[in-house]
């Protein structure tokens, strides 16, 4: 089971814009950046954020990053079927001395 | 552009072992912890192991503890994973990680009889 959690789904008109949450606690979010990846369906996760807001080099500005407290947020703006993906947080854990992985996001374009 | 490329995946009998490779390229290897992370099928990604920058601190999910190592060649940009003890459960793709840099395309693990 996960110390990260997020919502097992999020979906949305193309054009329109989706936030996934991702929340965690003093241990990790609280204390660590937060990276954001992209899994396609069949292929490797992608890296998407970085340091809690930085885009890697390459990734559309439709995708952006934040955190606060002990919750981070990754927001999809513009929509595209393209974006239909399972989406994961991931940040240290300081307590479990471990990489952790948040529960999944599965974004659907309707 | 950043590369991470796995190999020396495959099929091995339960108990058997195996040494993955990972081959970086495109950015500053030596500057970044390096971690593998695996995925079994139909499941969210897992953390395996992590090592610093100059191999004096690991750590390890406790499922694979005495079991696997990891180590790192700076010099010739190149991480590795050395599974031993396999049991059926470590079925899964294998991938290299960098939380900052990217993933690799992953390296599939079947451990079966």
């Amino acid at each position: 089971q996960s110390v990260l959690t997020q919502p097992p789904s999020v979906s949305a008109a193309p054009g329109q814009k989706v936030t996934i949450s991702c929340s965690g606690s003093s241990s990790n979010i609280g204390n660590n950046v937060v990276s954001w990846y992209q899994q396609l369906p069949g292929r490797a996760p992608k890296l998407l954020i970085y340091d809690s807001d930085k885009r890697l080099s390459g990734i559309p500005d439709r995708f952006s990053g934040s955190r606060s407290g002990t919750s981070a947020t990754l927001g999809i703006t513009g929509l595209q079927t393209g974006d239909e993906a399972d989406y994961y947080c991931g940040t240290w854990d300081n307590s479990l001395t471990t990489y952790v992985f948040g529960t999944g996001t599965e974004v659907a374009v309707l | 552009e950043v590369q991470l490329v796995e190999s020396g995946g495959g099929l091995v009998q339960p108990g058997g072992s195996l040494k993955l490779v990972c081959a970086a390229s495109g950015f500053n290897f030596s500057y970044y912890w390096m971690s593998w992370v695996r995925q079994a099928p139909g499941k969210g990604p897992e953390w395996v192991a992590s090592i610093n920058q100059d191999e004096t601190v690991r750590y390890f999910v406790d499922s694979v503890k005495g079991r696997f190592t990891t180590s790192r060649d700076n010099a010739k940009d190149s991480l590795f994973l050395q599974m031993s003890s396999l049991r059926v459960d470590d079925t899964a793709i294998y991938y290299c990680f960098c939380p900052r840099v990217g993933w690799g395309q992953g390296t599939p693990v079947i451990v079966s009889s």
